[in-house]
């Protein structure tokens, strides 16, 4: 059974800095792209970024709204994705998911994470 | 980017039939996800590929995708259908997906 447990989420002032964890169990860690989507309260999903398996690379890539503030990274030793977040706004203010990237004809997400809760606030 | 768009809300009442549409520009060239995401909980895929349905989704989610319109049916609508659906597609000229703002279909 595929599952994925996120940790380290709270309270942060503006400019801050938090770190995500995600561990992922039931699946060959090293071989799946993984990915952050987040969540604004009352609002859709936006994809925060992904990381590539090693055989693919392990390159990353991110959206424009938090290029150049969050990191993407992952333990294949310990089956465990973090997202790295600094010079944290007000407006990351949001539910991050962590979440399994599947291809087929496009790409998608079969599998997801409870969601960790991240304020931004002084 | 690529703009996906959903109405914000679409009413049924139960037994009955619910369609919610993605619009995109030339959508039917792409492939779609729909995302069920019912309040306080993660997203659950219930449609890949356009029309093809995970293990354990039952057979009254379906999906159609055709010129600029993806549509996702649920047939028979039960109290617990009721939840946000949101679309994806992947942005191959980007290499990263984009999400309509999703549609919370209430069951009356």
């Amino acid at each position: 059974e595929v599952q994925l447990v996120e940790s380290g989420g709270g309270l942060v002032k503006p400019g801050g800095s938090l770190r995500l964890s995600c561990a992922a169990s039931g699946f060959s860690f090293s071989d799946a792209w993984m990915t952050w989507v987040r969540q604004a309260t009352g609002k859709g999903l936006e994809w925060v970024g992904h990381i590539k398996s090693r055989n693919d690379g392990g390159t990353t890539d991110y959206a424009a709204p938090v290029k150049g503030r969050f990191t993407i990274s992952g333990d294949d030793s310990k089956n465990t994705l973090f997202l790295q977040m600094n010079s944290l706004k007000t407006e990351d203010t949001a539910v991050y998911y962590c979440a399994t990237v599947r291809h087929s004809y496009g790409r998608y997400f079969d599998y997801w994470g409870q969601g960790m809760l991240v304020t931004v606030s002084s | 980017s690529y703009v996906l768009t959903q109405p914000p809300a679409v009413s049924v009442a139960p037994g009955q039939t619910a369609t919610i549409p993605c619009g995109g520009n030339d959508i039917g060239s792409k492939s779609v996800y729909w995302y069920q995401q019912k309040p306080g909980q993660a997203p659950v895929l219930v449609v890949y590929d356009d029309s093809a349905r995970p293990s354990g989704i039952p057979e009254r989610f379906s999906g159609s995708n055709s010129g600029n319109t993806a549509t996702l049916t649920i047939t028979r609508v039960e109290a617990g259908d009721e939840a946000d659906y949101h679309c994806q597609v992947w942005d191959a000229s980007r290499d990263h997906p984009e999400f309509g703002g999703g549609t919370k279909l209430t069951v009356l």
